[in-house]
């Protein structure tokens, strides 16, 4: 079964700008969640989705939001990035019959 | 609000040199505690799932167990082909806890020849 798979793998953008990052997950998996990872804050949830809703979300600026697709698809979007937004954007899913989530490779976001 | 710590930060052992690795946690109510282990430019790739004190899962070299307030991560005969980033995180009951991971910064574990 295939894993996990978010794209773009890389991205370089400019202070200001906006970006949009994209997961798709396991097939059959449902739920989606996004984790921001630094080196200085380690793992940190953005937000699950379910079924298209909205079931928690991080603490996070509201310029980070996201949406998930029917098909269970997801993306984030990072408005107005600032340096500090630099990061590696890790996509997992979950099925519904056990708890622990699979994660995707990863989107390594650079803001200059 | 659901807290998980990690030590040793760094572990540097022999090949052949078995050690522990600790996770230290707090939840209102614990829904899972979870190991995976991260190499270098990749995703997180999961372990272990324990659900309650007393439980123990295997496998290979890896051997993870649980009590009340904290998670140890046995590693057995190490090779250098060990050598990662293990990551520990909880996820607990209710609230602000529900479908979310909290994650420890983890312990680099690095295995000589």
């Amino acid at each position: 079964k295939a894993g996990v798979t978010q794209t773009p793998r890389y991205l370089i953008k400019t202070r200001g700008q906006q970006v949009t990052l994209s997961c798709s997950p396991i097939s059959g998996h449902r739920s989606v969640s996004w984790y921001q990872q630094t080196p200085g804050q380690g793992l940190q949830f953005l937000f699950e989705y379910f079924s298209e809703t909205q079931r928690n979300k991080g603490n996070f600026p509201g310029r980070f939001s996201g949406r998930q697709f029917s098909n269970s698809r997801s993306e984030m979007n990072v408005s107005t990035l600032e340096l500090g937004d630099s990061a590696l954007y890790l996509c997992a899913s979950k099925g519904q019959a056990a708890y622990e989530q699979y994660f995707g490779p990863g989107t390594r976001l650079t803001v200059t | 609000e659901d807290q998980v710590t990690q030590s040793p930060e760094a572990l540097r052992l022999q090949e052949g040199e078995s050690s522990s690795l600790n996770c230290s946690y707090t939840v209102s109510g614990l829904r899972g505690l979870f190991w995976y282990r991260q190499d270098p430019g990749k995703g997180p790739e999961f372990l272990f799932t324990l659900y309650s004190a007393g439980e123990e899962k295997e496998k290979e070299r890896l051997k993870a167990t649980l009590t009340k307030k904290e998670s140890f991560l046995h590693i057995t005969a190490p090779k250098p082909e060990d050598s990662a980033t293990y990551l520990c995180a909880v996820q607990g009951v209710g609230g602000g806890s529900n479908y979310k991971l909290t994650f420890g910064k983890g312990t680099l574990l690095t295995v000589n020849p």
